[in-house]
């Protein structure tokens, strides 16, 4: 299956700096990729659907500002957690629809956040 | 908001069981899918069944799917030690866009 590789995959970070994750299609081109954020024992929550060349669709309730994604090229998308703060610690997950189009969807090993 | 509801939450079995986890979702869907996830790792996709379909099988997975019901279910045979992992079922509507249900944990004991 196709391969979604996503960095780092733990980062701890100090409270007010700014944190980017990175995404990355590794052997078909993405021009859609999906950034989750997932609570322990919890599901995935949908943050933002991020498109090529284009802004990102945020879900209701997740500030764009907070959490800026750039999706650059059609392998590459990145999640930026500014001025993070404790509640921001999570994981973070980002999936891609593979280049043949069946519907699944391809995920990255997540990242763990940890702000202190 | 998530689309989905699964049950049980948590299902604790003995390895050669059978383990048997329901989703139910909302809203009319395109297909329905459902992943796997180790602990603190990304999903796996295992199989997916589109509305069209009753029943699909794959390996020692078989899923069901009954839109009149708007609930799916997905059944391991012969469970393994490492089969342990949560389990979510997500819906697609249209395009790519995936909403998980809740998920069910998965443990089976050797």
């Amino acid at each position: 299956g196709a391969v979604v590789s996503q960095h780092p995959s733990r980062v701890i970070c100090k409270s007010g700096t700014s944190v980017k994750i990175e995404c990355r299609s590794l052997d078909f081109q993405a021009t859609t990729m999906f950034w989750y954020r997932q609570f322990p024992k919890q599901s995935l929550m949908l943050m933002a659907t991020s498109n090529e060349g284009s802004k990102a669709t945020y879900e209701q309730g997740v500030e764009k500002d907070k959490f800026l994604i750039n999706h650059a090229s059609l392998t590459l998308s990145t999640l930026t957690v500014t001025s993070a703060h404790p509640e921001d610690s999570s994981f973070y997950i980002c999936s891609a629809a593979g280049g043949r189009n069946t519907g699944e969807l391809f995920f990255g090993e997540g990242s763990r956040l940890t702000v202190l | 908001s998530q689309q989905g509801e699964e049950d049980p939450q948590a299902l604790s079995i003995q390895e050669g069981e059978n383990a048997t986890m329901n989703c139910s979702y909302k809203t009319s869907i395109n297909n329905l899918q459902w992943y796997r996830q180790n602990s603190g790792r990304g999903l796996v996709h295992l199989i997916l069944i589109r509305s069209n379909e009753r029943e699909k099988h794959s390996g020692r997975l078989r899923v069901t799917l009954d839109t009149s019901k708007k609930s799916s279910s997905l059944l391991i045979t012969a469970s393994r030690a490492a089969d342990t992992a949560s389990y979510f079922c997500a819906t697609q509507t249209s395009g790519s866009r995936l909403t998980f249900g809740e998920g069910t944990q998965l443990t089976v004991n050797p």
